[in-house]
């Protein structure tokens, strides 16, 4: 089973404040890194799909940066509201394979 | 709307009794999946399906079954549920039969406690 880790576990901000944490993934027959925003009792939601070395993406206040060589990638809040408290969990795809391999997620709590 | 489902959304069960979590989806997406939350381990997949009569396993699917014989569904199925597979259970399909490059959507959960 293919490890994907993410850093840190947990995480507080203040409100407006911003903030950023990372996804780690094996970077060799790289295909594909996903980015999905999990609040409590709801589905995960999609943030991002990032397939090309070097890929930024952008959604409002959140965007992450790709990079396969290393085997990283960063999500970035900016000016952090109390509705971004959630679980981000990011997720990888190994070329020649279906599957999505999950995280373990990094819990942010924003202070008011 | 565009939505994935998912029944039932909560069930306790008893050892060995057969049951079936149905998933469907409104999208015309050819890849769905199952998944399983249990705390500390992430979402762990269970078994995923590319398209019609094609299914493949995941990381953990000892004591599932799944079929899919129409597009939109993909049921789950344990045939001799043990407690050990009490967990929050989540379906989710996307766009495209190879390669994971769409991002998935998720249904509401099904929480299942086997007692």
């Amino acid at each position: 089973i293919l490890n994907v880790e993410q850093s840190p576990q947990s995480l507080h901000v203040q409100e407006g404040d911003s903030t950023n944490f990372t996804c780690s993934f094996p970077s060799s027959n790289f295909y594909a890194l996903h980015w999905y925003r999990w609040e409590t009792a709801k589905s995960p939601e999609a943030l991002f799909v990032m397939t090309l070395n070097g890929d930024e993406k952008k959604k409002g206040r959140i965007s992450a940066t790709l990079n396969t060589k290393e085997g990283y990638s960063y999500l970035y809040i900016k000016g952090s509201q109390p509705e971004d408290s959630a679980t981000y969990l990011c997720a990888f795809v190994i070329f020649g394979n279906e599957k999505l391999t999950f995280g373990t997620g990094t819990r942010l709590t924003i202070i008011p | 709307e565009a939505q994935v489902t998912q029944n039932p959304r909560y069930l306790i069960t008893v050892t060995g009794k057969k049951l079936t979590v149905t998933c469907s989806q409104n999208m015309n997406h050819e890849y769905m999946s199952w998944y399983r939350q249990d705390p500390g381990l992430g979402l762990r997949q269970i078994y995923y399906s590319m398209n019609v009569e094609v299914t493949d396993k995941g990381d953990v699917p000892e004591g599932y079954k799944v079929s899919r014989k129409e597009k939109r569904n993909f049921p789950l199925i344990l045939e001799s549920p043990s407690p050990n597979q009490t967990s929050l259970y989540f379906c989710a399909s996307s766009l495209g039969d190879r390669g994971l490059s769409f991002e998935q959507y998720f249904g509401p959960g099904t929480r299942l406690t086997v007692t």
